[in-house]
C-alpha cells in the first residue's frame, strides 16, 4: 500500500534563517506531487505540483521553491524565511491527471 | 477566475440532527469534485468524489453529495450526525488535466453530545 510521509512534524525557525521541508512517497511510481499551505479559515492554497523528476510547476508567487530530486521525493525550500511563511504545509500525490490526492500529515512552520 | 464556495464556516448541531454543508463552484467545464475531511489531529482524507454518472454519490461514514449541474453545487449531506463527526469539511473541484484542486475555505462542525 502507498504511504506519504512529511518530516519534520513541527518546526520554529527565527526569521530569515532558511527552510527545507521534505515529502517522500512510497509504494508508488511517477506519482503527481503537491505542496499546499493551509491557513485557518482559507482552506488550502497550491503552491507548487510536479508531475515528473525536475518538473515543478509554481501557483503562487512567493518566498518559496520547491524540487523534485527523485520521483519519489518532494522538497520545499526557501533561503530566507519571512513571518508570512508561517502555515501548515501539507504535501499530497495522485496518480495521473485526473483523480483523488492522497495527503500526507503535515508540518506546522513557525516564523518567530 | 475559478473559485470554489462553502456557505458556512462554522456548523454547530446536537447528535442526531441532520447535516447539510453547501459548495458551489466557478467553472464551465468538466469537474471532477470531492469531499474531504479533516478530524482533529489527523490528515486530511477522501469522504467521497464524483467523476460522472449517478449523481447522487455516497461516500464513507454515511455521508453522500448530490451533484447539480446547472447550479453548479455539490452538497454534502448526512441524515443523522454523531460526535465522532466532529471534523472540518472541505470542498475541493479538480478542473484540468494536471490534477490541479481548487479547494474552499472549509466548513468547521462541531457536534454536541
Amino acid at each position: 500500500s502507498q504511504t506519504i510521509h512529511q518530516w519534520p512534524a513541527t518546526l520554529v525557525q527565527p526569521v530569515g534563517s532558511p527552510l527545507s521541508l521534505e515529502c517522500t512517497v512510497e509504494g508508488t511510481s511517477n506519482p503527481n506531487l503537491y505542496w499546499y499551505r493551509q491557513a485557518a479559515g482559507r482552506g488550502l492554497q497550491l503552491l507548487f505540483y510536479s508531475v515528473g523528476i525536475g518538473q515543478i510547476s509554481s501557483e503562487v508567487p512567493q518566498n518559496l521553491s520547491a524540487s523534485r530530486p527523485q520521483d519519489r521525493q518532494f522538497i520545499l525550500s526557501s533561503k530566507k524565511l519571512l513571518l508570512s511563511d508561517s502555515g501548515f504545509y501539507l504535501c499530497a500525490w495522485s496518480l495521473g491527471g485526473r483523480g483523488e490526492q492522497f495527503f500526507g500529515p503535515g508540518t506546522r512552520l513557525t516564523v518567530l | 477566475a475559478q473559485s470554489v464556495s462553502q456557505h458556512n464556516h462554522h456548523v454547530i448541531l446536537s447528535e442526531a440532527a441532520s447535516l447539510e454543508l453547501g459548495c458551489n463552484y466557478s467553472y464551465g467545464g468538466t469537474v471532477n469534485l470531492f469531499w474531504y475531511v479533516q478530524y482533529p489531529g489527523q490528515h486530511l482524507q477522501l469522504l467521497l468524489k464524483y467523476f460522472s454518472g449517478d449523481p447522487l454519490v455516497k461516500g464513507i461514514k454515511g455521508f453522500e453529495a448530490e451533484f447539480i449541474k446547472s447550479k453548479f453545487s455539490f452538497n454534502l449531506r448526512k441524515p443523522s450526525v454523531q460526535w465522532s463527526d466532529t471534523a472540518e469539511y472541505f470542498c475541493a473541484v479538480e478542473t484540468d488535466s494536471w490534477g490541479k484542486f481548487q479547494f474552499g475555505a472549509g466548513t468547521q462542525v462541531v457536534v454536541t453530545p
